[in-house]
């Protein structure tokens, strides 16, 4: 079955300068999510998209930015990169339509993204 | 708000003994749990759920949890611990805060099995 895909894995990148991470959702999943973990930590909710309309806010910083397109698919925009965006940058996508009192949340892989 | 509270940031055993991954959670209503597992620089794979339906619920790979609502507790459970069961596993709470559901992660129990 096709999964969540992210790209690029690895991303590395010098202070200051932008990040654009792309997150391709299960073929008619119609929501995404985008989470950050830091090293050794839990994951933290940054940000979400339903019907690409911005649906929900965490901690995201001011200098992220995402948006999800006509396809589903969404990219987060990371600019004036400082050396703790270093984490590991994970989407995951969901069917809202099937909204039971609960939704389950399928995780991409990840992106990497370090900062020197 | 909803939280979850791991009560062990580490749990080591023998292979082959059991496996207890303890997890607490707050919630106002009732709620959708979940426990994900982290292999090293590996993403999150769901292991299973909690949605309201049997208070035991059965998941991937040998592993079980079950819900206490009197004890606000899911904590995840194994009879046999393998080698290949050593990661990072993450009790999670789904919540409604916006107009669509959202995870809240615990602080996570690194599992580490001994041969």
């Amino acid at each position: 079955a096709a999964g969540v895909i992210q790209s690029p894995r690895h991303l590395i990148k010098e202070k200051r300068e932008t990040a654009t991470l792309k997150c391709y959702p299960i073929p008619r999943h119609d929501t995404v999510y985008w989470y950050q973990q830091g090293p050794g930590q839990d994951p933290q909710f940054l940000i979400s998209f339903y019907e690409k309309m911005q649906s929900d806010k965490g901690s995201i910083p001011d200098r992220f930015s995402a948006q999800q397109f006509s396809d589903y698919h969404s990219e987060l925009n990371m600019s004036s990169l400082e050396l703790g965006d270093s984490a590991l940058y994970f989407c995951a996508s969901s069917l809202e339509l099937q909204r039971e009192g609960f939704n389950e949340q399928f995780f991409g892989p990840g992106t990497r993204l370090t900062v020197l | 708000a909803q939280s979850v509270t791991q009560l062990d940031s580490h749990v080591s055993v023998s292979e082959g003994t059991p496996v207890l991954l303890r997890c607490n959670y707050s919630s106002s209503y009732s709620p959708s749990l979940f426990w994900y597992v982290q292999h090293p620089n590996k993403g999150l794979q769901l292991l299973l759920k909690y949605t309201s339906a049997a208070t035991l619920v059965k998941g991937i790979n040998g592993f079980e949890a079950e819900f206490k609502k009197s004890e606000t507790s899911f904590h995840l459970t194994k009879p046999s611990a393998h080698m290949s069961d050593a990661a990072e596993y993450f009790c999670v709470v789904s919540w409604s805060g916006g107009s669509n559901y959202k995870l809240t992660f615990g602080k996570g129990t690194l599992l580490t099995v001994n041969p």
